[in-house]
């Protein structure tokens, strides 16, 4: 079946602990990006990836890194997490100029 | 830049009501247009898309036209069900392939 899988579902954790969100798609698809989704603010990209090795900077990347070493992972890393990255994820992936495919989303609250 | 601007929500309907939601763009050249719906507790999922001018995309009993001289794409279904309850989100794919969100509309069904 084709998805986009985005792991954990949810999670909450510490001001400072570093951790990392996964996504995995398996479409062969070549862009994917990172969305981030608050009330009232609607979808904002945060990094997306035109292909392995080529990452760049969405709207809002401040507090997030990223990497492309597969063209099936792009994984999003908080080095250093604070209560204002609280908020809603999307993974999404597609073929370049295409409908996008979205994961399902991870909830994460940062106390 | 490209942009696109969404009606305001929530939109509360009763069932079996008439729809419109109203979404228009600028953009630079020929975009493909989209709309994309999240169910509550879900990703986005495309809805129906448009590539070109006069275009209709449909889906699911929704509706919507590519209008390039009203520069919009609003969503029409004839009769709204309990089940459509959910955030619709109208986007464009702009030159370089980066899908461009409106803020999105929650729609409420009332039985």
């Amino acid at each position: 079946e084709a998805q986009v899988t985005q792991n954990p579902r949810y999670l909450i954790t510490v001001t400072g602990k570093k951790l990392t969100v996964t996504c995995s798609q398996n479409m062969n698809h070549e862009y994917m990006s990172w969305y981030r989704q608050d009330p009232g603010l609607g979808l904002r990209q945060i990094y997306y990836s035109m292909n392995v090795e080529v990452t760049d900077k969405g709207d809002v990347p401040e507090g997030y890194k990223v990497s492309r070493k597969e063209k099936r992972n792009f994984p999003l890393i908080l080095e250093s997490p604070s209560p204002n990255q609280t908020s809603l994820y999307f993974c999404a992936s597609s073929f370049v100029g295409a409908e996008a495919f979205f994961g399902q989303g991870t909830r994460l609250t940062v106390v | 830049g490209d942009s696109v601007t969404q009606m305001e929500g929530p939109v509360t309907l009763s069932e079996e009501a008439f729809l419109t939601i109203n979404c228009t763009y600028t953009a630079t050249g020929y975009p493909s247009l989209f709309w994309y719906v999240q169910y509550p507790g879900e990703g986005l999922q495309l809805l129906l898309k448009a590539t070109k001018a006069d275009d209709k995309g449909s889906n699911k009993g929704f509706e919507a036209t590519y209008r390039k001289e009203t520069t919009s794409f609003h969503l029409e279904k004839g009769s709204v069900q309990v089940s459509d309850s959910a955030v619709y989100f109208c986007a464009l794919s702009d030159p370089k392939y980066q899908l461009i969100w409106g803020a999105g509309t929650k729609l409420i069904i009332k039985p």
